[in-house]
């Protein structure tokens, strides 16, 4: 069966450290890999984009990776805040409007 | 720019009640979502549209109806509601391209049946 995986549901940092956040899937054959941000009470909000063949992809602090071989993407966040503490989410894209995504991770900066 | 907003933030049904949830951008997208959230399931996509007039089944679209009568509004039904709707419903848009392309999400609806 089809399996996207966000590692752990919570995770918990240091400020100023880097936070590593795992996407596992299984079954899928994605084209995109996207990430989103979800505050408490609010939707979703998309962060970054990477494509298949793409294998790393930046935005000033935020890092994603993407292992099609391993069928795996992390996010990392560097110099970690209390304002990036949220629920992360990736989503899986393989085909126009088949958009698959994790059940998020969520992330604690503690100051 | 409102972006995409949803009417209403809350509403509380019984089991067997109808009510439709409304959608709209102002960000001229073509293609509109409606997605439900449940805690350990993760955003599934109950209905899509990729253009006015037209509509088109997601994931989990058994127990709900939709329209996409102006390009700008995308409604959601639900003809008679059961507790296993209880979930919070966000609406998204995009640019053509469909997913490929960044979808901007609205605040959610939170509805309980009972």
């Amino acid at each position: 069966s089809q399996k996207i995986e966000q590692n752990s549901e919570a995770l918990n940092i240091q400020e100023g450290k880097t936070a590593t956040l795992t996407c596992n899937y299984t079954n899928y054959s994605p084209a995109y890999l996207q990430w989103y941000r979800q505050d408490p009470g609010r939707g979703p909000v998309f962060l970054l984009l990477i494509r298949e063949n793409e294998k790393e992809k930046r935005k000033e602090r935020l890092k994603v990776t993407f292992d099609t071989t391993l069928k795996q993407s992390l996010f990392h966040i560097t110099a970690s805040q209390p304002a990036d503490s949220a629920t992360y989410l990736c989503a899986l894209v393989t085909g126009a409007n088949n958009l698959f995504f994790g059940t998020g991770t969520r992330l604690t900066v503690i100051p | 720019n409102a972006g995409v907003t949803q009417t209403p933030k809350f509403r509380v049904l019984k089991t067997g009640q109808s009510m439709t949830l409304l959608c709209a951008q102002d960000m001229n997208h073509e293609y509109m979502y409606w997605y439900r959230q449940d805690p350990g399931m993760g955003l599934r996509l109950i209905h899509y549209s990729v253009g006015e007039g037209t509509t088109a089944k997601g994931e989990v679209p058994d127990g709900y109806n939709v329209s996409r009568l102006k390009k700008q509004n995308f409604l959601l039904g639900l003809e008679s509601a059961a507790p296993s709707q209880t979930s919070v419903y966000f609406c998204a848009s995009s640019s053509p391209g469909g997913t490929t392309d960044t979808q901007y999400f609205g605040p959610g609806t939170r509805l309980t049946v009972l």
